[in-house]
């Protein structure tokens, strides 16, 4: 399984737009990247999935350079609840294995 | 509602006193997991099964038991809990083909 690699904590402000960078150079040909938001004493929620290039839908946007060696979790004019952790995960998609998800990216908006 | 859900939601129990924790999905989901999450840690698989029957081990199955008789649940179990095991819980499943894991609202364990 590729390892991920994610800042521990951001800030930003209201309205600002916010992107978080997960590091995966041990990406497998076969991998999808995938991230999860989860707010205190919930669930992760998936947010977005993407192979290559630019996925985008109603919640985020995904940035997925032609070597797939990063990735980059786009939040357009973040609000007070958009404050959670974030996390990136990189797997087969719908394949039988582990599933790591790390420390994940605490993001805190300040109002 | 397609959900999963976990009993009980919050338990305080006993070093060595053996309990269950279930774990149900209404949406036919073949893939289903158990994670624990402890602060500064993230969260954690302990198992993982694909379909009744199949389970395998995470990255800390140790000191726990999972079953896979129906499709639709995936109970853990604790023989014997220990103070090290408390924590939250977290059961999810998906579907074979798709990575979108579901979470249910997971269950507070405390072991004294």
């Amino acid at each position: 399984l590729a390892k991920t690699t994610q800042p521990i904590s951001m800030d930003s402000y209201e309205g600002q737009e916010v992107n978080i960078t997960c590091s995966h150079n041990n990406i497998a040909t076969n991998d999808y990247i995938t991230w999860y938001q989860q707010f205190p004493s919930q669930g992760p929620r998936f947010i977005i999935q993407g192979y290559k290039t630019k996925v985008t839908n109603e919640v985020a946007s995904l940035f997925i350079p032609a070597d797939r060696k990063s990735s980059t979790l786009s939040l357009p004019r973040v609000s007070l609840s958009d404050t959670a952790v974030y996390y990136c995960l990189v797997g087969r998609t719908g394949g039988y294995q582990k599933v790591t998800f790390g420390t994940g990216t605490k993001l805190q908006v300040i109002p | 509602e397609a959900q999963v859900t976990q009993n009980p939601r919050y338990l305080i129990t006993v070093t060595g006193k053996k309990l269950t924790v279930t774990c149900s999905q209404n949406m036919n989901h073949e893939y289903m997991s158990w994670y624990r999450q402890d602060p500064g840690l993230g969260l954690r698989q302990i198992y993982y099964s694909m379909n009744v029957e199949v389970t395998d081990k995470g990255d800390v199955p140790e000191g726990y038991k999972v079953s896979r008789k129906e499709k639709r649940n995936f109970p853990l179990i604790l023989e014997s809990p220990s103070p090290n095991q408390t924590s939250l819980y977290f059961c999810a499943s998906r579907l074979a083909g798709e990575n979108e894991q579901f979470f249910g609202p997971g269950t507070r364990l405390t072991v004294l």
